[in-house]
């Protein structure tokens, strides 16, 4: 079975600019997580779908949004990028909520 | 609040020798407990976790790890270090409400010839 893909693996772009970040879950898995990882606050989490439906979100500003499609797959926003959202980007898939989550290699995103 | 503490940013082993990364968690209800590994521009990698069944839990690559209640502890072991094992390791809590989880601040194993 493939395991959880991320695209794109890398992305720069300029403060004030948006992003949209994608995953793709393992075939059958229904929930979908997203987290923040960076040396200072370490992983945090950002919010978690399942069956299109936001179950969860962590502590972050308006400007990150998620949605979840009927296939599962998933796509983060950011918006009006800020120096500080500079991170790897994790999503991780899980059969239901409360499985184990499996994680995607992330999304680099340097903000400059 | 759930939350997790991992002791000791960095620790360094001889190869060979035993690995033992603590992690100590609070939480107001029976925890999920996991242990991910994360090599170098990697994702995170699932290596055991607790469910509330058995309290000593067997993983990959070697790895174990012991859920104490009354220590609130759940450390990681491996009897004998291989280079393969240098990582950062992270320990994680889930409250069993959905898939939001804790992590631990992580623990840099570093592994000496």
């Amino acid at each position: 079975k493939a395991g959880v893909t991320q695209t794109p693996r890398y992305l720069i772009k300029t403060r004030g600019q948006q992003v949209t970040l994608s995953c793709s879950p393992i075939s059958g898995h229904r929930s979908v997580s997203w987290y923040q990882q960076t040396p200072g606050q370490g992983l945090q989490f950002l919010f978690e779908y399942f069956s299109e439906t936001q179950r969860n979100k962590g502590n972050f500003p308006g400007r990150f949004s998620g949605r979840q499609f009927s296939n599962s797959r998933s796509e983060m926003n950011v918006s009006t990028l800020e120096l500080g959202d500079s991170a790897l980007y994790l999503c991780a898939s899980s059969l239901n909520l409360n499985n184990e989550q499996f994680f995607g290699p992330g999304t680099r995103l340097t903000v400059l | 609040a759930q939350s997790v503490t991992q002791l000791g940013s960095h620790v360094s082993v001889s190869e060979g020798a035993l690995v033992l990364l603590r992690c100590n968690y609070s939480s107001s209800v029976p925890p999920y407990l996991f242990w991910y590994v994360q090599y170098p521009n990697q994702g995170l990698q699932l290596l055991l976790k607790y469910t509330s069944a058995a309290t000593l839990v067997k993983g990959i690559n070697g790895f174990e790890a012991e859920f104490k209640k009354s220590e609130t502890s759940f450390h990681l072991t491996k009897p004998s270090a291989h280079m393969s094992d240098a990582a950062e390791y992270f320990c994680a809590v889930n409250d069993n409400q959905g898939g939001k989880l804790i992590f631990g601040q992580g623990t840099e194993l570093s592994v000496k010839p």
